[in-house]
């Protein structure tokens, strides 16, 4: 099936700095989903991106849809120690009959206070 | 309170005895998946089911089972659990569209 890269695949940052990580597919998606894992947790909407070129923010979090369909990318401003957790790009395949979601391998970050 | 649970949220078990890991929602959504999470590989689709008695395979459903007989219940089924089905599973359900609901997971471990 169609697979999502994501990277990087993790990364250890310190509290107050900005941090940007990407996913890019082989093929063209339609939507891009950014989803948030916090430890013990199922994952979490953070954003999701319905048109090529889009640029959508929710608080200290940005992603992009970017205008090839093949990439989207994440930035989050300002660190802080909440922001810990695992961040999965997602989409659906084209032929999407069941509501299917393919999901990247996540990028987990780790802030230092 | 708009909620996906699971139940058990964590299960050791042996090789061979048959399990059940149950999902409910309470959004009315027609569509729910089960995920399974694996270090590097992101979630993985098992099954989903776009409506009562209406189910389908994912990307890795070997090894399971699923039904779906009331709208919001949508349990799977391990006939004969094997070491290799050791994960974290996730129940998810959707009203349509891209955004899914997850619920808690489950964490299993298959000796």
């Amino acid at each position: 099936g169609q697979q999502l890269n994501q990277s990087p695949q993790s990364m250890f940052i310190q509290e107050g700095e900005d941090v940007s990580m990407n996913c890019t597919s082989s093929s063209i998606f339609n939507t891009w989903l950014w989803y948030k894992q916090d430890p013990g947790e199922g994952p979490v909407l953070l954003i999701a991106l319905y048109k090529a070129g889009e640029l959508t923010s929710n608080g200290r979090l940005t992603a992009q849809f970017g205008i090839t369909r093949k990439d989207s990318f994440l930035n989050i401003s300002a660190s802080i120690p909440s922001d810990v957790g695992i961040y999965f790009c997602a989409g659906p395949p084209h032929n999407n009959a069941g509501n299917m979601l393919t999901f990247g391998g996540g990028t987990r970050l780790m802030v230092k206070p | 309170e708009a909620q996906v649970t699971q139940n058990p949220r964590y299960l050791i078990t042996v090789t061979g005895k048959k399990l059940t890991v149950t999902c409910s929602q309470n959004m009315n959504h027609e569509y729910m998946s089960w995920y399974r999470q694996d270090p590097g590989l992101g979630l993985r689709q098992i099954y989903y089911s776009m409506n009562v008695e209406v189910t389908d395979k994912g990307d890795v459903p070997e090894g399971y089972k699923v039904s779906r007989k009331e709208k919001r219940n949508f349990p799977l089924i391990l006939e004969s659990p094997s070491p290799n089905q050791t994960s974290l599973y996730f129940c998810a359900s959707s009203a349509g569209g891209a955004r899914q609901y997850f619920g808690p997971g489950t964490r299993l471990t298959v000796l």
